[in-house]
């Protein structure tokens, strides 16, 4: 089973910076199978990035996603108040999937 | 209007059976897998497994394999999570999502709005 590691832990940065998130996995992943989500506190997670830089419909493109093999990195280019938030990585390969243990992007 | 509509909250006790339920509406059922995806209190998303409605292949995680089983009913277009057997580490939200599995990704693209799970005694 791959196991995808996300860091910071926490990112603590202000409205209208730039935040890099980071995902790696324990081996490496066919960059298809690597996507993004949001979860905002009492919500469902959203789709953000799928294909590992595909933006999903209506995401904004503020919201980039690059990456291969085994390092991947999300990418918010002007922080706005809604993107504070946790996002996960998440995998699927060899018939299972995994999702990274989650970043909490945090205002400061 | 891609929507799944998921059980409500359910309270039970340690060693009861349980089957919670997804319903999709708005798309071809049997095109898509579901899959489910736990939460703990305060932790994050666990992927749990996955099944295609149209001939009812599943995948498991190894970590819930043998723990959980997913079915679905493409006659009414549901997907169902079940327990025979509840333990408390078994509380949480579980949510479904519809599972895209095509050459430009494999990805959840439409979730449920969970189902909360607390198992007491």
């Amino acid at each position: 089973e791959i196991v995808l590691t996300q860091s910071p832990g926490t990112l603590s940065l202000s409205p209208g910076e730039r935040a890099t998130l980071s995902c790696r996995a324990s081996q490496s992943v066919s960059s298809s199978y690597l996507a993004w989500y949001q979860q905002k506190p009492g919500q469902a997670p959203r789709l953000l990035i799928y294909g590992a830089s595909s933006r999903a419909t209506g995401i904004p493109d503020r919201f980039s996603g690059s990456g291969s093999g085994t390092d991947f990195t999300l990418t918010i280019s002007r922080l706005e108040p809604e993107d504070f938030a946790v996002y996960y990585c998440q995998q699927y390969g060899s018939s299972t999937g995994t999702f990274g243990q989650g970043t909490k992007l945090e205002i400061k | 209007e891609v929507q799944l509509v998921q059980s409500g909250a359910e309270v039970k006790k340690p060693g009861e059976s349980l089957k919670i339920s997804c319903k999709g509406s708005g798309y071809s059922f049997t095109s898509y897998w579901i899959g489910w995806v736990r939460q703990m209190p305060g932790k994050g998303l666990e992927w749990m497994g996955i099944i295609y409605p149209g001939d009812s292949d599943t995948r498991y995680s190894p970590s819930f394999q043998g723990q959980v089983t997913i079915s679905a009913d493409k006659s009414i277009s549901t997907a169902y999570l079940q327990w025979s057997s509840l333990k408390a580490s078994d509380t949480a939200m579980y949510y479904c999502a519809r599972h895209v599995a095509v050459t430009t990704g494999y990805y959840f693209d439409y979730w449920g709005q969970g189902t909360l799970v607390t198992v007491s005694s």
